[in-house]
């Protein structure tokens, strides 16, 4: 299994900043991906942190407003850029392996903008 | 793309009674389907998977059973403990997706076990 760190474990911003969280595994993984889960709701995925290039964004999702790295194996970022209070949510990193196998979750990141 | 349907969403027992919840998913190239259990602040947990070669499989008091060619799977949990309430979530990865893992996941059902 995956040990998965996530900082911040929450924030309050200011509308117009950008916010970037951390995504740090314990261990080598081929897949790491960033959800969005709103109060009361289920996950949503906005898009695949793909190692050396561009992450593959969801329909809806896009790089101007989630710049997504991934410079390594391990590690991850997901910036959430000029907040507006739209974008207070909880924010999840996942890993796993890929190819149908456990994936695995960081504790949350819970950013609330005002 | 995937979309995964769950139902119901919200699902009230007594302790020591069944609860099920159930999944459908409309890609017939989905091949895993995990089920995670998320209690309040806390992270989602897998607590089962299935893949799309097997019928049914269980670990003590959690089962879940698939069909293929219905598209849809469930959760079984039996002999309820309060300590079973939570939000769980049933998901599924599309072969489709290159294999990535990429899972879509249903609404979430909301299981509260009375004592």
């Amino acid at each position: 299994s995956a040990v998965i760190s996530q900082k911040p474990s929450r924030d309050i911003c200011q509308r117009g900043t950008s916010l970037t969280i951390q995504c740090q595994v314990d261990s080598q993984v081929t897949m790491m991906f960033w959800y969005r889960q709103q109060p009361g709701q289920s996950l949503t995925l906005i898009a695949t942190a793909n190692q050396g290039s561009e992450a593959t964004y969801e329909s809806g999702f896009v790089i101007d407003k989630f710049p997504i790295s991934r410079p390594n194996l391990t590690f991850s970022t997901l910036t959430v850029s000029n907040m507006s209070p739209e974008d207070s949510s909880i924010y999840l990193c996942s890993a796993g392996q890929g190819r149908g196998t456990e994936a695995f979750f960081g504790q949350g990141t819970r950013l609330t903008v005002v | 793309g995937e979309n995964v349907e769950q139902h119901p969403s919200t699902l009230s027992v007594q302790e020591g009674d069944s609860a099920v919840i159930k999944c459908t998913y409309s890609d017939s190239a989905s091949n895993y389907f995990p089920w995670y259990k998320q209690e309040l602040g806390k992270r989602p947990q897998l607590i089962i998977d299935i893949r799309s070669n097997v019928g049914e499989k269980k670990d003590q008091r959690i089962a879940v059973t698939l069909n293929k060619t219905a598209k849809h799977f469930s959760l079984h949990i039996t002999e309820t403990q309060p300590e079973d309430s939570a939000v769980y979530f049933c998901a599924a990865v599309t072969r489709g997706s290159g294999n990535t893992g990429k899972l879509i996941f249903g609404q979430g059902t909301t299981l509260q076990v009375k004592p």
